[in-house]
């Protein structure tokens, strides 16, 4: 168990939809980041988050935002789905921003949207 | 060419060989090599971390980093059907702030009693 934690589990919507995916991170972690994990795409990085700041965008599509809260949670919203969209979403946390990070995953989110 | 690239396998071998899983990598401002494992279902798992160049030993696993062929390697001895799951290859550049890792697309592989 990486401390990390993320719900749903599971998510089954429809195309068009609307959705929000929550994480915790570890206790005491400040920084949390979001991936996409698909058969074709492996793991993309996201967005980053660092103490309720955003640190780093990755290949976040405009319909996709983030935030992190005063209690260092982070959620994912994803609009106007697509069917492409369907993936694993992890998120993970890390103690420091700076390098070395070792990132701890959750065991995420999987998102189906018909 | 993408920045880091993985053999998916699969890979199948028998109980108690060594296995060799490899990622090569375009970026030569890499400097931190992560390993990860992910059994089907699950979060990824960190495994092993090295910085720069050489090598690491934890128990049956050894990473190892070769910066001038831009070039890194796992080592599983003994392995045993419990290491059965996608190893994931990850690096990231020196930074103070902005730190996403690359990830490979991960090896899948499979230990056979």
């Amino acid at each position: 168990d990486s401390g990390v934690t993320q719900t749903p589990k599971h998510l089954i919507t429809a195309t068009g939809q609307r959705v929000t995916l929550r994480c915790s991170p570890r206790s005491g972690d400040l920084s949390v980041y979001w991936y996409q994990q698909s058969l074709d795409q492996g793991l993309q990085f996201l967005i980053q988050y660092y103490n309720g700041e955003e640190r780093a965008k990755g290949n976040i599509l405009e319909r996709f935002s983030a935030q992190q809260f005063p209690d260092l949670h982070s959620e994912l919203n994803l609009s106007s789905l697509e069917l492409g969209d369907s993936a694993l979403y992890f998120c993970a946390s890390s103690a420091r921003v700076a390098t070395p990070n070792e990132q701890f995953f959750g065991p995420g989110t999987r998102l189906t949207v018909l | 060419q993408k920045e880091v690239e993985q053999d998916p396998g699969p890979l199948s071998v028998p109980e108690g060989a060594i296995v060799s899983l490899n990622c090569t990598y375009s970026n030569s401002a890499f400097q931190y090599f992560m390993w990860y494992r992910q059994y089907s279902r699950k979060g990824p798992e960190l495994l092993m971390y090295t910085y720069s160049s050489g090598n690491k030993e934890d128990g049956r696993f050894t990473a190892q980093v070769d910066k001038s062929s831009k070039y890194i390697s796992l080592f599983i001895r003994d392995s045993q059907p419990s290491d059965s799951a996608t190893y994931l290859c990850a690096m990231s550049t020196p930074s103070s702030g902005n730190t996403p890792l690359v990830f490979g697309k991960g090896t899948r592989l499979s230990v056979i009693a």
